[in-house]
């Protein structure tokens, strides 16, 4: 079974541009996760969805980030416009819908930069 | 609001030693906790998680934690440690009520391991 997989691994980009991060959960997960860390920092929660549904996005720093599942399968991430504090790495993680406690699995992350 | 401490930003063992890697949470009712491991260019990899009953977890690779709550801590041991063992660890805490907001982890700092031969 594939993992949580996460599109780009890297990305630098100039202060002002825009970047979409993409993630692809596990097959049949409907539970997708944004998580972030900044440098050095603890890995901060940013939104969840259950499905296409957003069901917690109290961790979204500000209107400059919009995350979309369309269908509640691959999910986008998406910076526009790019701020210098917006670089460190972008986790995604998904976990399965159910009555027990699951834990969430996570991708490689990217990890983004901006000059 | 909850949290998580890792007191200790390094660690350093000698191979074959036991280890221990520290973690304190503080959150509304019962906790659900979890250790997560980050290799390097790497992804966080499922350790262990505590939900309810034992208070002894084992999980993956040899690893156990042990579930306080008086003294709200959740350490992660090893009783023999691998030089492979070398990583980044982290501890989490989710709210065990259900409802919006209940399912967001809340990571500790990490705390690198690092094993020495």
């Amino acid at each position: 079974e594939a993992g949580v997989t996460q599109f780009p691994s890297h990305s630098v980009i100039e202060k002002g541009q825009t970047v979409t991060l993409r993630c692809d959960p596990i097959s049949g997960h409907d539970n997708l996760y944004w998580y972030r860390r900044v440098m050095g920092k603890e890995i901060k929660f940013l939104l969840h969805f259950v499905k296409e549904s957003k069901q917690d996005e109290s961790g979204m720093p500000n209107n400059r980030f919009l995350a979309e599942r369309t269908g509640g399968t691959y999910s986008t991430l998406k910076v526009q416009p790019a701020e210098l504090e917006d670089s460190g790495v972008y986790f995604c993680a998904s976990s399965d819908v159910g009555g027990r406690v699951d834990e969430q699995f996570f991708g490689p992350g990217t990890r983004l930069t901006v000059l | 609001a909850q949290s998580v401490a890792q007191p200790e930003d390094q660690v350093n063992v000698a191979e074959g030693n036991p280890l221990t890697v520290k973690c304190t949470y503080s959150v509304s009712g019962n906790p659900y906790l979890f250790w997560y491991v980050q290799y390097p260019n790497r992804g966080l990899q499922f350790l262990l998680k505590y939900i309810t009953g034992d208070n002894l977890v084992k999980g993956s690779y040899g690893f156990e934690a042990e579930f306080n709550k008086s003294q709200t801590s959740f350490h992660l041991k090893k009783p023999s440690a691998l030089v492979s063992d070398s990583a980044l660890y982290f501890c989490a805490v989710r709210a065990s009520y259900s409802g919006a907001g209940s399912y967001q982890l809340t990571f500790g700092k990490g705390t690198k391991l690092s094993v020495i031969p």
